[in-house]
């Protein structure tokens, strides 16, 4: 079992959309997580950053964790061609500058006219 | 915001040369940064952590001679693919963990590797 799964989809939703993103863990240290935008051929862009469980919001884009359920979600408000992308959950147990990431396999969605 | 920038964002190689990916912060100091590769449709998968001033920590799997991390000074690491093969061919992303004691990691914009 790998330690983060996520959906790859292709995910196809129409402009104006809310999505829903998700990912589940399996280890229980994981406290910090994050999403990452990656547009085709270019580095991951963070997007948002939570610790621990509980929501977090920004402009359109809300992230909400789960930690009992070992399961954290990224919603997209109104969603945009623009927003058309690969998304990749990320998270971490360790504080500080040393910490490691555990990435999902990503999602590509594709936000239609 | 912190920046971390890669270079070069593309390059295509002959079978058996070495090509050298530079991975810099701009405007924040990394004493560690992390290389990764990413294949089509997957993660990324953490290849070695860059450590400056000492050895870089290799993950289980990845050949120390054939993918050299040197970590100069606290704004540069380097990796190179050495003989590299066609099966080298990949995408590959550096990272630098966000400064002053957070956990987040900022990415360079990649590179893609291509051996002919």
């Amino acid at each position: 079992q790998k330690e983060v799964e996520q959906d790859p989809g292709p995910l196809s939703v129409p402009e104006g959309a809310i999505v829903s993103l998700n990912c589940t863990y399996s280890n229980s240290a994981f406290q910090y997580f994050m999403w990452y935008r990656q547009y085709s051929r270019k580095g991951p862009e963070l997007l948002m950053y939570t610790y621990s469980s509980g929501n977090k919001e920004d402009g359109r884009f809300t992230a909400q964790v789960d930690k009992s359920s070992k399961y954290i979600s990224l919603f997209i408000r109104d969603s945009q061609p623009s927003d058309s992308a690969t998304y990749l959950c990320a998270m971490s147990a360790a504080p500080g500058t040393a910490s490691k990431l555990t990435f999902g396999t990503g999602t590509r969605l594709q936000v239609t006219l | 915001g912190a920046v971390v920038s890669q270079h070069p964002s593309r390059v295509i190689c002959k079978s058996g040369t070495s090509v050298k990916i530079e991975c810099r912060s701009l405007d924040f100091q990394a004493t560690t940064m992390f290389w990764y590769r990413q294949f089509p449709k997957q993660s990324l998968m953490l290849m070695a952590t860059s450590n400056e001033g000492s050895k870089a920590t290799y993950e289980q799997g990845v050949e120390k001679d054939k993918f050299l991390i040197n970590h100069a000074s606290l704004t540069l690491s380097t990796l190179t693919v050495t003989s590299a093969h066609p099966e080298d061919s990949s995408f590959y992303i550096c990272s630098a963990p966000a400064p002053r004691g957070r956990t987040e990691a900022f990415f360079g914009q990649g590179t893609r590797l291509t051996v002919v």
